[in-house]
């Protein structure tokens, strides 16, 4: 069974920084795309970053130079290194895996999050 | 441009068929994605693909595309439709993934 489990959410400053984690089960993390997907207080999803099984990686404009998506194969651990951490940054954080095809991008699993609060 | 675009909110009444509508130039080079998401639940994948749904998905839940625009139909919609929905894809010039605003379904 697949399962996907983030940690590492909290209360933080502004200018702070924190790390996520997604825990996988059930599949392979290197193997596949995986993404970090955010949404704010009664906003929409907002995508974060993805890295592809080759390595590499991109970030949403709004995140790039402060947040760096990484994986560790030996754990099968997806991780989100945010740094700089706004107000606006204040969501809760999803991992979801991302496959492709029948022609479309799609995410087929999704964890349940973790909330990340960015306030002095 | 880089953006999907969705009407904010659309109403069906019970048993009746809903059409929401994801407008965006990436949906010129692939088929969009769809996401149920309920209020206090992380998003759950119904439609990828030209129209396909995965195990589990009712198949009263199906999913077109023409041109710059995907949609995403109901057909006899039920009170447990009840959400917010949300298309997919990705920007092939920039290799970042998008989101629509989301559409929140209610039915009547």
């Amino acid at each position: 069974e697949v399962q996907l489990v983030e940690s590492g959410g909290g209360l933080i400053q502004p200018g702070g920084s924190l790390r996520l984690s997604c825990a996988a089960s059930g599949f392979t993390v290197s193997s596949n795309y995986m993404n970090w997907v955010r949404q704010a207080p009664g906003r929409g999803l907002e995508w974060v970053s993805v890295i592809y099984s080759g390595g590499g990686t991109y970030y949403a404009d709004s995140v790039r130079g402060r947040f760096t998506i990484s994986r560790d194969n030996s754990k099968n651990t997806l991780y989100l290194q945010m740094t700089s951490l706004r107000a606006e940054d204040t969501a809760l954080y999803y991992c979801a895996r991302g496959l492709y095809g029948s022609g479309s991008h799609y995410f087929d699993y999704w964890g349940q999050g973790t909330l990340v609060t960015v306030s002095s | 441009s880089s953006e999907l675009t969705q009407d904010p909110a659309v109403s069906v009444a019970l048993g009746q068929t809903v059409r929401i509508t994801c407008q965006g130039d990436s949906l010129r080079n692939y088929y969009a994605s769809w996401y149920q998401q309920k209020p206090g639940q992380a998003p759950v994948l119904v439609i990828y693909g030209k129209n396909n749904r995965p195990s589990g998905i009712p198949d009263r839940f199906s999913g077109s595309s023409s041109g710059n625009t995907a949609s995403f139909t109901i057909t006899g919609a039920q009170a447990e439709d009840e959400a917010d929905y949300y298309c997919n894809s990705r920007d092939s010039s920039t290799n970042h993934l998008l989101f629509g605003g989301g559409t929140k379904l209610t039915v009547l």
